[in-house]
């Protein structure tokens, strides 16, 4: 079966709070992706990063952090320092062989001033 | 810039309607794909399409149809709509035919209300 569980369904932290966002993934391919997207209120969503299934390095890009590790088929995404425009629904996803998008449920972040 | 543009941001049908969710893109993408996002459940794949006139089902086909007549248009069609398709609709495109490493880009959805 191919899933993606986000067991976090809203999280609410204060303004300056280090958040990670968890997301655990189920493949039988061995050739996969995995995404993270941001949607603010606006509703369309944004993309934050792609990882390929063979690159297992963090990476980090300002203060938005992801750790991949396959060996517990997990890609979690920290940001440190959150700010208030950070508040968003978040989604990890899944890209598998004939390039369909699976997504988690979703996590509900909300930044407090 | 890819552009995916859905027609309507907001929409109120009545039971029984025939209505047709629209999606643009303007960058020459084989692939487009309709989801619907509910709370609780995320985005949930409802048809997809990897050329013109191509369509494959996705995991909550029922109840919906589509129709890619030209490359940068995919239309989603509720073909009597119920109270149970109230949601938000979230039009997608992406490079690559059957490729996998490719992102998305989203259109802003539409929030379909259905009394």
């Amino acid at each position: 079966a191919q899933k993606v569980t986000q067991a976090q369904t809203e999280i609410s932290v204060v303004e300056k709070e280090d958040v990670t966002l968890d997301c655990v993934y189920e493949t039988r391919d061995t050739t996969y992706y995995l995404f993270w997207y941001k949607q603010p209120p606006s509703g369309e969503l944004v993309f934050l990063i792609r990882r390929n299934s063979f690159d297992e390095q963090n990476e980090i890009s300002g203060r938005y952090s992801w750790n991949f590790q396959k060996s517990t088929s997990s890609f979690n995404f920290t940001i440190t320092a959150s700010q208030v425009v950070d508040s968003a629904v978040y989604f990890c996803a899944l890209r598998v062989q004939g390039g369909k998008l699976i997504f988690g449920q979703g996590t509900e972040l909300s930044v407090k001033p | 810039d890819v552009k995916v543009t859905q027609s309507s941001r907001y929409l109120v049908k009545r039971t029984g309607e025939k209505v047709f969710l629209e999606c643009v893109q303007d960058m020459d993408h084989e692939n487009m794909f309709w989801y619907r996002q509910d709370p609780g459940l995320g985005l949930r794949l409802i048809y997809f399409s990897y050329d013109v006139k191509m369509k494959e089902k996705g995991d909550i086909p029922e109840g919906y149809s589509v129709s890619r007549e030209k490359k940068e248009r995919f239309s989603l069609i509720l073909e009597s709509a119920s109270t149970n398709q109230t949601s938000m609709y979230l039009c997608a495109s992406s490079l690559g035919r059957r490729s996998s490493n490719y992102g998305y880009t989203f259109g802003s959805g539409t929030r379909l209300t259905v009394v």
